[in-house]
């Protein structure tokens, strides 16, 4: 089945320092998500991007979708604390008859010196 | 408040007592799904109903059982728990596509010790 990997797994900065989680799908993918989960909370849907090349922002968060449809990326510019938490991609695969399902990427945890 | 209420937060039980974890959501979602996080693995899918018609496997849906008689609810019930099945669960929902067309709200989660 569709597979889809984040590196790095774990990611330290210093406050202020920029971020950067890379997002690959072994298929081609219609469209990607991002989602970002803080320390012992749920996931929460950051955005979506379809088109090839498509690049996003949000505030200091810019997020790219490769060209070829099959990796993305997310790069937070001067992270803050608020910025902590598990940052996850999740593409769509085919899953029978009509259906699809997000596949989830393992994550990518940031971490930051207080 | 539009959101996804799962109950309990926090579960301890034994090997082999039946327990249901309880997932509603308050906003017409068709789509629905349970999920298991574990460190290092990410989010593995249990189950999911694309609409109350339709409930299939996900990629992990050994020792699980739901069911989807009504749009809001999709339990979660796992007929005799063992401990491999200690982990961090989540259900979720979106209005249609298996949160393809439109994203997944997650519930706030269910942490399940079974001993």
């Amino acid at each position: 089945g569709q597979q889809v990997m984040q590196i790095p797994q774990y990611q330290h900065v210093q406050e202020g320092e920029d971020f950067t989680t890379y997002c690959n799908s072994s298929t081609t993918l219609s469209n990607i998500q991002w989602y970002k989960q803080r320390p012992g909370g749920h996931p929460v849907f950051l955005i979506q991007l379809v088109k090839s090349g498509e690049v996003k922002k949000q505030k200091r968060l810019t997020f790219q979708f490769g060209e070829a449809k099959k990796n993305s990326s997310l790069h937070i510019t001067a992270t803050q604390t608020t910025d902590v938490g598990t940052y996850f991609c999740a593409g769509p695969e085919f899953s029978g008859g009509s259906n699809y399902k997000l596949t989830f990427g393992k994550g990518t945890l940031l971490t930051m010196n207080p | 408040e539009a959101q996804v209420t799962q109950n309990p937060r926090y579960l301890i039980t034994v090997t082999g007592k039946k327990l249901t974890v309880t997932c509603s959501q308050n906003m017409n979602h068709e789509y629905m799904s349970w999920y298991r996080q574990d460190p290092g693995l990410g989010l593995r899918q249990i189950y999911y109903s694309m609409n109350v018609e339709v409930t299939d496997k996900g990629d992990v849906p050994e020792g699980y059982k739901v069911s989807r008689k009504e749009k809001r609810n999709f339990p979660l019930i796992l007929e005799s728990p063992s401990p491999n099945q200690t982990s961090l669960y989540f259900c979720a929902s979106s209005l249609r596509g298996g949160g393809v067309e439109s994203p997944l709200h997650f519930g706030n989660g269910t942490r399940l010790t079974v001993t």
